[in-house]
């Protein structure tokens, strides 16, 4: 079946750190792909998305770009900020009509 | 701008007690989906519904129902709770999965 495998965390970094969060997916097909993020007390977010390979989705800073050839889909981000401390999920649907598959998230702290 | 609506935020209920998490969105998404949050387990579904009459079950659909009467509404019943169903619940809602998630903010549910 689908699978979302995303990095361990929690990731702790210095404001103004590069940040990578390695997401790698098992699918048929041609899934779409997603980044959410929860901060503190909140529900999900949709952080970004790509439909198609060699798409890149960007949000706020971030970006992801879809590697069909490595099925993965990393997040990055060139110099994060305290506000940025949040867990990320990594997420795909195989079509329309198929729910989300989540990864297990992974925890950011970033601090002054 | 309500987006999608949980209620309630918070519950403490005993073993064998039954209760409705109520879920309910005003976009006129076709789409909604109950997930759990476990910690450090993600987000895996318990059931969703592509419209009103329709409801699918999920990954983990034991010891809940759902109903859907309304394109607005979807509740979520546990019925006899048990220590295993105290989690973080979440409502979402979407046109199409592909399309991205709204997510609600959450119910906090602890089974004693």
């Amino acid at each position: 079946g689908n699978s979302v495998t995303q990095m361990e965390g929690p990731v702790t970094l210095s404001e103004e750190a590069f940040l990578t969060i390695n997401c790698t997916y098992t699918a048929t097909g041609y899934p779409s792909l997603f980044w959410y993020v929860q901060y503190p007390g909140e529900g999900l977010q949709l952080l970004l998305k790509a439909t198609k390979a060699d798409d890149k989705g960007s949000n706020k800073g971030f970006e992801a770009t879809y590697r069909k050839e490595t099925t993965s889909f990393h997040l990055e981000k060139g110099s994060v900020q305290v506000s940025d401390s949040a867990v990320y999920f990594c997420a795909l649907s195989d079509s329309g009509n198929t729910p989300l598959v989540f990864g297990k998230g992974t925890r950011l702290s970033v601090i002054a | 701008n309500a987006g999608v609506t949980q209620t309630p935020k918070f519950r403490i209920l005993k073993i064998g007690q039954s209760m409705t998490l109520q879920c309910a969105q005003d976009m006129n998404h076709n789409y909604m989906y109950w997930y759990r949050q476990d910690p450090g387990m993600g987000l895996k579904l318990i059931y969703y519904s592509v419209g009103a009459g329709i409801t699918d079950k999920g990954e983990v659909p034991n010891g809940y129902n759902v109903s859907r009467s309304t394109t607005e509404d979807f509740p979520l019943r546990l019925e006899l709770a048990a220590p295993s169903q105290t989690s973080v619940y979440f409502c979402a809602s979407s046109w199409t999965a592909n399309y991205g998630y709204t997510f609600g903010s959450g119910t906090r549910l602890t089974v004693v």
